[in-house]
């Protein structure tokens, strides 16, 4: 099956500084990837995702980047808020699956 | 619409009792999803439902869990008999795709003591 590793666990920025996470996977059929953030006491909320016949995609702050070759995918997050401050989790699929594979979370601390 | 919709937001139980979480989708998503998140396994798929028919349990930890989905507006996750290892916080999701566009719920975070 999928196997899809998410780095680092935390990272602390200031706010205004931009933050990068970054998930590999290792099956090559795999062509869905979305991000989710997951703010205290609330459940995963779907904030970009990408498809693998796209190389990047953004979304005002927030930008997805996907290198097929390399099986890596990485959220980037710029002018960051404290708003921001949440757990992120990435996750991979291909459409005859069964379902997503998620990532372990990355602790995102934005400092005021 | 109000998003997908969980009780109890907390539950609290001793070891060896029946424990049931309940769930209502988004109305007109016709698939339901159940995850289990923990600290040591992360997210974990439990079961998906389409239209209301099971189609892969193959997550379901063992034969103390079960789930259900009566109807398009409703589905429970039972645990029967709870223990210890159960604890983690439960999440109801749902989507007019397999893989696309996932709403979760708030989730309910069992704890069996």
């Amino acid at each position: 099956g999928e196997n899809v590793e998410q780095h680092p666990s935390t990272l602390s920025v200031q706010e205004g500084d931009s933050a990068v996470i970054k998930c590999t996977y290792s099956d090559s059929a795999s062509n869905y990837f979305p991000w989710y953030k997951q703010e205290l006491g609330k459940g995963p909320q779907l904030i970009i995702d990408i498809r693998s016949n796209v190389g990047e995609k953004k979304d005002q702050r927030i930008a997805v980047t996907l290198n097929k070759t390399a099986k890596h995918f990485s959220l980037h997050i710029t002018e960051t808020q404290p708003e921001d401050s949440a757990v992120y989790f990435c996750a991979a699929s291909e459409n005859t699956g069964n379902q997503f594979y998620f990532g372990t979370g990355t602790s995102l601390t934005v400092i005021p | 619409d109000a998003g997908v919709i969980q009780s109890p937001r907390h539950e609290v139980t001793e070891m060896g009792q029946e424990v049931t979480l309940r769930c209502k989708p988004i109305s007109g998503h016709d698939y339901l999803f159940w995850y289990r998140q923990t600290m040591m396994r992360g997210l974990e798929l439990l079961i998906y439902f389409n239209n209301n028919v099971p189609i892969d349990d193959s997550g379901m930890p063992e034969d103390r869990f079960s789930a259900k989905m009566p109807n398009a507006s409703f589905s429970t996750l039972k645990i029967q008999p709870s223990e210890p290892r159960d604890s983690a916080v439960y999440f109801c999701a749902s989507s007019s795709n397999r893989f696309y566009g996932y709403t979760f719920g708030s989730g309910t975070r069992l704890t069996v003591v």
